[in-house]
C-alpha cells in the first residue's frame, strides 16, 4: 500500500524557517517524481513544488521561489521542503504527494506563520 | 483568480446527475496536457478521483466520469449519494507558468 507520511509542521514567526519530511514507503520512491501542493485555511489546492526522480530538477510556484528548496534521499526514500523567509501567507496545511498520472497524498501536515 | 475556472458549488437531489466543469486556456488543457480530478472529504485530504482525462483508479465507483474537450474539462457524477457531498478540484499542467494548476475548487452539496 502506497503510503506518505508527513512531519515537521508547527507554529514558526514570520520571517522564520522550518523543514518538513515526507517518509515514503510502499512504491519504488526512485522512480517518481514529487511534489508539494499546500491548502490554506479555507482555501483551495496549490502547487508549490516538485521534484525529478532523481533530484536533478526541481520547479517552484513563483511565491515561494528564492525561500523555499525541495529535496529528497532516495536511500531513505524521503521527501524534503526547506522554507526560509516565512510569511503569513505561507500558512496552510502542507501534502506531500506522488506525481504520477495525478497525486496520491499524504495526510499532510500544517503550518502556521504567526507572531 | 486560479489559472482554471471551475464553479464555486453545484448541488443536486439524491439520484441525479451534476457535472463540474473546468475551463482552461491554450497553455494548459488546450495544449493538450492531461486533467486530473479530486475528490476532497470535510477534513480530509484530496483523493484522485479520475486520472489522464478519464480513466478511474481502482476503487472509485463507474459513477464517476471525466471528459476533455477543448480548453475545457468536466467530471459527471450519476446517481448522486450523500457521501459525494465534498469539494472537487481539476488540475493541470501549465506551460507558461511551468508548473502545475488547480481549479478553484466546487463544492458539492447533496440536497
Amino acid at each position: 500500500e502506497v503510503q506518505l507520511v508527513e512531519s515537521g509542521g508547527g507554529l514558526v514567526q514570520p520571517g522564520g524557517s522550518r523543514r518538513l519530511s515526507c517518509a515514503a514507503s510502499g512504491f519504488t520512491f526512485s522512480s517518481y517524481w514529487m511534489s508539494w501542493v499546500r491548502q490554506a485555511p479555507g482555501k483551495g489546492l496549490e502547487w508549490v513544488a516538485n521534484i525529478k526522480h532523481d533530484g536533478s530538477e526541481q520547479n517552484y510556484v513563483d511565491s515561494v521561489k528564492g525561500r523555499f528548496t525541495i529535496s529528497r534521499d532516495n536511500a531513505k526514500n524521503s521527501l524534503y521542503l526547506q522554507m526560509n523567509s516565512l510569511r503569513a501567507e505561507d500558512t496552510a496545511v502542507y501534502y506531500c504527494a506522488r506525481d504520477s498520472r495525478g497525486y496520491l497524498w499524504g495526510q499532510g501536515t500544517r503550518v502556521t506563520v504567526s507572531s | 483568480q486560479s489559472v482554471l475556472t471551475q464553479p464555486p458549488s453545484v448541488s443536486g437531489a439524491p439520484g441525479q446527475r451534476v457535472t463540474i466543469s473546468c475551463t482552461g486556456s491554450s497553455s494548459n488543457i488546450g495544449a493538450d496536457y492531461d486533467v486530473h480530478w479530486y475528490q476532497q472529504l470535510p477534513g480530509t485530504a484530496p483523493k484522485l478521483l479520475i486520472y489522464d482525462n478519464s480513466n478511474r483508479p481502482s476503487g472509485v465507483p463507474d459513477r464517476f466520469s471525466g471528459s476533455k474537450s477543448g480548453t475545457s474539462a468536466s467530471l459527471a457524477i450519476t446517481g448522486l449519494q450523500a457521501e459525494d457531498e465534498a469539494d472537487y478540484y481539476c488540475q493541470s499542467y501549465d506551460s507558461s507558468l511551468s508548473g502545475k494548476v488547480f481549479g478553484g475548487g466546487t463544492k458539492l452539496t447533496v440536497l
